[in-house]
């Protein structure tokens, strides 16, 4: 069991350029979530899907960000016209049916916004 | 709202049983206790929890006041794996319990 596969690891963008961050869930797990951690605000909630079906997006800034999980061994977070302030670490973790705040998480994605 | 209150760090040596303290006064009852760890560049990583009965597992025991409104996390015979920000948060029973919300936590430090 490889655990969540998140890439890349790290990732520089200029500002206004995109940006597409993947994770793979561990296997036969039908729940996904995305967040974002910085020192600042801490760990804060993104996006959620279920079998592959957007749940909650209540965390998403409603511009330039979007989530998609178009089969259930991938999903991508992107950012349209990236900026500084989203620069962070974006966490995924994945979850089988039953208790969904027992989460398993991947290593993350370092995003860094020039 | 600081919903829970952890000191920022913490010292022990290899061998040693720690004790993390967390604080949640204003704890609901339909509320539990959870606690992850955090490893630099690493995601985070589910301990234990409980709502009101202590609890064990391979990881730790985390003990909780019989009022609820303070808990505290033992790990037993610390090594150095075990030095990570340890987190403890409030998660209601169901709803959107899967909205996991972390603050600084504690910087556990582990020495040989």
């Amino acid at each position: 069991n490889a655990g969540v596969i998140q890439t890349p690891r790290h990732k520089v963008t200029g500002k206004g350029q995109e940006a597409t961050l993947w994770c793979e869930p561990i296997s036969g797990h039908s729940a996904v979530f995305w967040y974002r951690q910085t020192i600042v605000q801490g760990l804060e909630f993104l996006t959620y899907f279920r079998n592959q079906a957007p749940i909650d997006d209540s965390g998403m800034p409603k511009e330039r960000f979007s989530a998609q999980m178009p089969n259930q061994s991938h999903s991508t977070l992107k950012i349209q016209s990236t900026q500084p302030q989203d620069s962070a670490v974006y966490l995924c973790a994945s979850r089988t049916r039953g208790n969904y705040a027992e989460q398993f998480f991947g290593p993350g994605t370092r995003l860094t916004v020039l | 709202d600081a919903k829970t209150t952890q000191p920022d760090s913490m010292e022990s040596t290899e061998g040693e049983t720690v004790h993390l303290p967390c604080s949640h006064a204003t704890i609901s009852g339909n509320e539990y206790i959870y606690w992850y760890r955090q490893v630099p560049l690493q995601g985070p990583e589910y301990v234990t929890h409980g709502l009101q009965q202590n609890t064990t597992n391979s990881m730790a025991f985390l003990a909780i006041a019989s009022d609820r409104k303070s808990s505290t996390l033992i790990l037993p015979h610390v090594s150095l794996r075990d030095a990570a920000v340890y987190h403890c948060i409030r998660v209601p029973s169901g709803g959107s319990n899967y909205k996991l919300t972390f603050g600084k936590g504690t910087l556990l430090t582990v020495t040989p």
